[in-house]
């Protein structure tokens, strides 16, 4: 059992260039969100998704897209790359809060630098 | 609308040491509150949960209770160890929200 996958751990960037960071988890959850980390900001929400096909915009949506057409993937997208965005991403995934459960199971999570 | 606000650290404690962190959140509604820890290079995992006011959550040593009236989650331990360093992170979850976490409270505890 993977739980949340996530590649790369690690990416370089140049200011205008594009690349997805890919998130995978194999429980089965039909939520799945990714935050970033920045120093003294904690995390924050960019974007989430309850199901395939349904995705909703976080606290912090600017400049990333997601798409979510499997239970299993939930890409995001960085479609043209700005030192702002450098960070730390996290994919986190769960059962929907009806079932009573609201745990997140994170991904080891992915470093990106924008030059 | 909701949040959660957690002591700034760095904490730095001694070995065996009794750990507090303290959190307090702001919401409209009833949520369930939670504390995660993140160790160097990882991502997080969920150290304790509670739901309803009352509630105590508990795990590896920790503990931590969900007070209505002052609208509070503080975590604890009585004894920690140099395994016990980490950031940790309060988030509150409420009904048709996603998860709201606190900016992080970093835990160094020496030997």
């Amino acid at each position: 059992n993977a739980g949340v996958t996530q590649t790369p751990k690690f990416q370089v960037l140049k200011t205008g260039q594009s690349m997805t960071l890919q998130c995978a988890q194999d429980m089965n959850h039909e939520y799945m969100s990714w935050y970033r980390q920045d120093p003294g900001m904690g995390l924050r929400l960019i974007h989430y998704s309850v199901g395939a096909g349904i995705t909703d915009q976080g606290e912090v949506p600017n400049g990333y897209n997601v798409s979510r057409s499997t239970t299993e993937d939930f890409p995001l997208r960085l479609l043209s790359a700005a030192p702002s965005q450098t960070s730390v991403y996290f994919c986190a995934s769960s059962f929907p809060k009806s079932s009573g459960a609201n745990v997140l199971t994170f991904g080891a999570g992915s470093r990106l630098t924008v030059l | 609308g909701d949040s959660v606000t957690q002591m700034e650290g760095p904490v730095t404690l001694s070995e065996e040491a009794f750990l507090t962190i303290n959190c307090t959140y702001t919401a409209t509604g009833y949520p369930s509150l939670f504390w995660y820890v993140q160790y160097p290079g990882e991502g997080l995992q969920l150290l304790l949960k509670a739901t309803k006011a009352d509630d105590k959550g508990s795990n590896k040593g920790f503990e931590a209770t969900y007070r209505k009236e002052t609208t509070s989650f503080h975590l604890e331990k009585g004894s920690v160890q140099v395994s016990d360093s980490a950031v940790y992170f309060c988030a509150l979850s409420d009904v048709g929200t996603a998860l709201i976490f606190g900016k992080g409270t970093t835990l160094s505890v020496s030997s």
